[in-house]
């Protein structure tokens, strides 16, 4: 089956800084790529979609000039959590879909913010 | 939009019992997914299905496009099975979207 990687796999970090979190399609062309949060003891929240080369389009709710979101090639994505604050501790989960195939998950990433 | 009920919510067996979570959505859908999440978070993606069964190993899936219904069962249970097992349907559309159900806990003793 298709695999999806996450990096890093847990991060900890200050305050008021910013995290980047990777996304890579490893065997295959990821034409969408969705990124998810996860808090304790709940389901998956999507938190948007993004499509190689174009802007990520972001679920209500989900301010997109905090969680920035680059879909930039086929095997790559990116989600930066800028400024973060403890309230956005929680364990973001990518997957990636080429066309109308389904959905192969990454291991996930567990962000602190401290 | 897709509704996904998933019952029981929380499942506790002793090793070794037959296993049953079921799954209600409430719009027609392309395809149906069931996947299992250990502590520590990876998902896992365990079948897809858009009609009929399939079986790998000790799950067994089958699907109900008519009644809008998926049940997962698992046979001769076992601890490593304790996991959440999350429902998930795609209804169609350009990207592959899902939408979730809350999961099931299960747990199982020795």
């Amino acid at each position: 089956g298709a695999v999806v990687s996450q990096h890093p796999s847990w991060v900890i970090c200050k305050s008021g800084t910013s995290v980047k979190i990777e996304c890579r399609s490893l065997d295959f062309q990821a034409t969408t790529m969705f990124w998810y949060r996860q808090f304790p003891k709940q389901s998956l929240m999507l938190m948007a979609t993004s499509n190689e080369g174009s802007k990520a389009t972001y679920e209500q709710g989900v301010e997109k000039d905090k969680f920035l979101i680059n879909h930039a090639s086929l095997t790559l994505s990116t989600l930066t959590v800028t400024s973060a604050h403890p309230e956005d501790s929680s364990f973001y989960i990518c997957s990636g879909a080429r066309g109308t195939d389904t959905q192969y998950f990454g291991p996930g990433t567990r962000l602190t913010v401290l | 939009k897709n509704e996904v009920e998933q019952s029981p919510q929380n499942l506790t067996a002793q090793e070794g019992e037959f296993i049953t979570i079921n799954c209600s959505y409430s719009v027609g859908i392309s395809a149906l997914h069931w996947l299992q999440q250990h502590p520590g978070g990876g998902i896992v993606s365990l079948f897809m299905l858009s009609s009929g069964k399939k079986k790998h190993g000790r799950l067994i899936a089958t699907i109900n496009i008519q009644e809008k219904h998926s049940s997962l069962h698992i046979t001769a249970s076992h601890p490593r099975d304790s996991a959440v097992y999350i429902c998930a349907v795609y209804s169609g559309g350009s990207n592959y979207k899902l939408t979730f159900g809350k999961g099931t806990l299960l747990t199982v003793n020795p």
